[in-house]
């Protein structure tokens, strides 16, 4: 398995509490993604990054903020945490654009949002 | 946006059984990749297509890619109970990201 780890792996948090998790990787890829996974939707991409500071919405980011200091590290905040965003979060790092490269993904961290 | 779509969401199979997962884009893909997601893993990648028309094989499984490049399918030969997980597509249209599919979950029975 690719270098990737996230933390937490699992949280619970309640309705209005920012909350962050972080994506470390060992590979220097250049690309990092962060999906969340839902029942009958597959997976879905919130924000990524294709270099330290360059950063990109998905289809879905409002609610959620990012931070790409180090190539090694990608930052998911929720700034203010709601009940919709009870979800299974992915990471995942690619060497270069994930529509030509294969994506390698995290553990994944499941958050609760009560 | 570009949608892609799979059916059907759920297979329950008896072991030695054929599958098969079909994958639909509403827009013209430049390749198409599939991931097998194991229950409680991550999704981990299979195998990526590009030509139109193209087949390719591992093993028991066959994926070909359709010759309008908007359609994909995953077929298992003789499932095993290994196979059991969520297999997705992701189609991309050329551009810094993809679009995973909805996934079809593959039960095996033995």
């Amino acid at each position: 398995d690719a270098g990737i780890t996230q933390s937490p792996r699992h949280k619970v948090t309640e309705t209005g509490t920012p909350v962050t998790l972080r994506c470390h990787q060992t590979e220097n890829h250049r690309y990092m993604y962060w999906y969340r996974q839902d029942p009958g939707h597959g997976l879905r991409l919130i924000h990524y990054s294709y270099g330290v500071k360059d950063t990109d919405k998905g289809e879905v980011s409002d609610g959620y903020s990012v931070s790409r200091s180090k190539t090694e590290d990608f930052l998911l905040t929720l700034e203010s945490a709601t009940s919709s965003q009870t979800s299974v979060y992915f990471c995942a790092i690619s060497e270069s654009v994930a529509s030509y490269n294969e994506q390698f993904f995290g553990p994944g961290t499941r958050l609760t949002v009560l | 946006g570009q949608q892609v779509m799979q059916i059907p969401q759920y297979q329950h199979v008896q072991e030695g059984e054929d599958f098969t997962t079909y994958c639909n884009s509403s827009t013209t893909l430049s390749n198409i990749q599939w991931y097998k997601q194991r229950p409680g893993g991550h999704p981990v990648f299979l195998i990526q297509l590009v030509k139109s028309g193209e087949v390719k094989k591992q093993k028991r499984l066959t994926f070909q890619f359709g010759e309008a490049k908007k359609n994909s399918s995953l077929h298992i030969t003789a499932t095993q109970t290994t196979d059991v997980g969520t297999y997705f597509c992701a189609g991309s249209g050329g551009y810094q990201k993809v679009t995973f599919g909805t996934g079809t979950k593959l039960q095996v029975i033995p």
